[in-house]
């Protein structure tokens, strides 16, 4: 595998279900950060994790929790989540500090 | 205000045409401008960056900023049907990093 995975690539879950998504970088970067994409709106920057530490939080429902065990792994758990929650998440890792992002291919998330 | 606007498009062109994307922006602290192209079902793609003002020029495409006008450019020279894409504009500065809705682009054989 190269550059960065994301797994699973779909999921549907109901409003009381629990589930992770999972993100693996094979480029050897050390910041790592989750995105949701919704139609019609720009990439909004969820977790940002830098050296696996958390360095950023927007504002993001705790509905939302993210975990980030090393410098090559990410995950999203999920609970409780809301109909509107439904999106493309999106993984991206970079050297720390770099402006160059690089994208995993998303999971489709749809909440039912 | 939206701290960066970008017109969705849909741009319909006919291939070998230029292709002008742009976007403005409001944060005249931003110093790093990225323009990125997304397939269908793909993550985005770093297509081109720059550092300030002035231009820079990678192939056909060439990626234009006027910071004096919060205005940044994509141009695609000699468009290809490969070319369709979703095109995101992105700056940043510090750890805020800020995307455009992006503009849809369709290059017609």
């Amino acid at each position: 595998e190269t550059g960065v995975t994301q797994t699973p690539r779909h999921l549907v879950m109901g409003m009381t279900n629990k589930k992770s998504l999972k993100c693996e970088q094979h480029l050897g970067h050390n910041a790592m950060y989750w995105y949701k994409q919704s139609a019609k709106k720009p990439l909004e920057l969820m977790f940002v994790y830098s050296l696996e530490e958390r360095v950023e939080n927007n504002s993001v429902p705790s509905r939302f929790s993210p975990e980030c065990p090393n410098s090559s792994h990410l995950f999203l758990h999920l609970h409780t989540l809301q109909p509107e929650d439904s999106a493309l998440y999106l993984c991206a890792s970079s050297p720390a500090g770099s402006y160059e992002q690089y994208f995993g291919p998303g999971t489709r998330l749809t909440v039912t | 205000q939206k701290e960066v606007e970008q017109d969705p498009g849909p741009l319909s062109v006919p291939e070998g045409a230029i292709v002008s994307l742009n976007c403005t922006y409001s944060n005249s602290a931003f110093q790093y401008f990225m323009w990125y192209r997304q397939y269908s079902r793909k993550g985005p793609e770093l297509l081109m960056y720059t550092y300030s003002s002035g231009n820079k020029e990678d192939g056909r495409f060439t990626a234009q900023v006027d910071k004096s006008s919060k205005y940044i450019s994509l141009f695609i020279r000699d468009s290809q049907p490969s070319d369709s894409a979703t095109y995101l504009c992105a700056m940043t500065g510090t750890y805020k990093y800020i995307f455009g809705t992006g503009t849809r682009l369709k290059v017609l054989a």
